[in-house]
């Protein structure tokens, strides 16, 4: 069955570093997503992406986060300055259709800013 | 989107069915009712969606009742793989992008 990898399954990165978290979507979905989850908190929505573009993000998606699919396999968020308050699990995700609700999950990475 | 209530926990015995409600009394008539679960610690994983007839698939049932202003989830056999936290979502089809997680229901599943 075909599932959404991602990599690393944890990073560990000073603040004020970069880090660039890494997703492989299921080959023929079209639309695809970052969530973050922080320790014991809901699952909260970053940004959607389809089409080599931005569709929809939230205002936790500021300046300092970026997506991008550079291949016709990769999709990975960067985040340019980490701060301490990043440390949280992200999961990317993807689905078939923007109109179905059924959104295929990664494992996730586990970040830690020191 | 619609707002929905869920218990925060509930207990299962193993083998039992376990029934997980879920209200969402301000539901529209083009809004869904989806169910996710998050094993602990995974990314999340769909499980089942329906607009107002009930659902059944390999993992689960779902129930909706005949005004839509709530719904259950089923696992008719649970077993201790089971025990995760279950998010009911109410969204409009092709509403827009995003999936809004509240807080759910952690379900335990005992031996």
């Amino acid at each position: 069955e075909p599932e959404v990898t991602q990599t690393p399954s944890h990073q560990v990165t000073q603040m004020g570093q970069e880090v660039i978290l890494r997703c492989v979507p299921i080959s023929n979905h079209l639309y695809f997503y970052w969530y973050r989850q922080i320790l014991g908190q809901k699952v909260e929505f970053l940004v959607s992406f389809y089409n080599n573009e931005i569709s929809e993000k939230s205002e936790i998606f500021d300046d300092q986060f970026s997506v991008e699919r550079p291949d016709g396999s990769n999709f990975t968020l960067k985040i340019r300055s980490t701060k301490l308050e990043d440390s949280a699990m992200y999961f990317c995700a993807s689905s078939l259709l923007a109109v179905s609700y059924e959104q295929y999950f990664g494992p996730g990475t586990r970040l830690t800013v020191t | 989107d619609a707002k929905t209530t869920q218990p925060p926990s509930m207990d299962c015995a193993e083998g039992r069915a376990a029934n997980l409600p879920c209200n969402h009394s301000t539901i529209s008539g083009n809004e869904y009712v989806y169910w996710y679960r998050q094993i602990h610690s995974q990314g999340p994983q769909y499980i089942i969606h329906g607009l107002k007839n009930n659902e059944t698939n390999e993992m689960a049932s779902l129930i909706i009742t005949e005004d839509r202003k709530s719904s259950t989830l089923i696992l008719p056999h649970a077993t201790l793989r089971d025990t995760a936290v279950y998010y009911c979502i109410v969204r409009v089809e092709g509403g827009g992008f995003k999936t809004i997680f509240g807080a759910g229901t952690r379900l335990f599943v005992k031996a």
